[in-house]
């Protein structure tokens, strides 16, 4: 079946510094879709990707899709202590009634 | 305000208990999901439901029930047969074929067996 892979599962910063999570997936999607997790928290739609090459933009976040439609990536310019949280991708299956969730990046941030 | 709504917030279960856990949404939405999370890990579908009175599998259904039998609930329930049930239960929804608008997660219902 379909599986998403994100690297690294942990990455801690210091205040300041970028952050890059890496996203992989076994099949060509549709779309890729982004959401990020605060701890305790439940996970929250940030966007979707659908073009081939897209790159988009929110404030500090950069979000690009592969040009072969199977890896993505979202990059955060000088992170903030509100940045903590878990970010996963999720592909959706080729009928698109569902989604594959990868295993998430934590991101830590020390202020 | 629209919303998913799950309930309880926590669930305690014997062993050998079932135990439903409730999803109510008002976004009008068609589609919805559960998914079992557990720690430090990501999200696994436990069945998915486009329609009323129709719903599918996902990867972990063994030990698990569901409906649909109005388009606002998708209760879920953990049976006997779940033999690790202790997880955190999310439960999403989205509107069907509309590109662009991804899930909206409740706030979810953390089960503990003891």
């Amino acid at each position: 079946g379909q599986q998403v892979m994100q690297i690294p599962q942990y990455q801690h910063v210091q205040e300041g510094e970028d952050f890059t999570t890496y996203c992989n997936s076994s099949t060509t999607l549709s779309n890729i879709q982004w959401y990020k997790q605060r701890p305790g928290g439940h996970p929250v739609f940030l966007i979707q990707l659908v073009k081939s090459g897209e790159v988009k933009k929110q404030k500090r976040l950069t979000f690009q899709f592969g040009e072969a439609k199977k890896n993505s990536s979202l990059h955060i310019t000088a992170t903030q202590t509100t940045d903590v949280g878990t970010y996963f991708c999720a592909g959706p299956d080729n009928a698109g009634n569902m989604l594959t969730f990868g295993g998430g990046t934590r991101l830590m941030v020390k202020p | 305000d629209g919303g998913i709504t799950q309930s309880p917030k926590y669930l305690f279960r014997k062993e050998g208990q079932n135990v439903t856990l409730s999803c109510e949404q008002n976004l009008n939405h068609d589609a919805m999901y559960w998914y079992r999370q557990d720690p430090g890990q990501g999200l696994r579908l436990i069945y998915y439901s486009q329609i009323v009175n129709d719903f599918q599998k996902g990867d972990i259904a063994e030990g698990y029930s569901v409906s649909r039998e109005k388009k606002e609930s998708f209760p879920l329930t953990v049976t006997s047969a779940q033999k690790n049930p202790t997880a955190f239960y999310l439960c999403a929804s989205r509107v069907q074929d509309r590109g662009g608008y991804g899930y909206t997660f409740g706030s979810g219902t953390r089960l503990t067996v003891v």
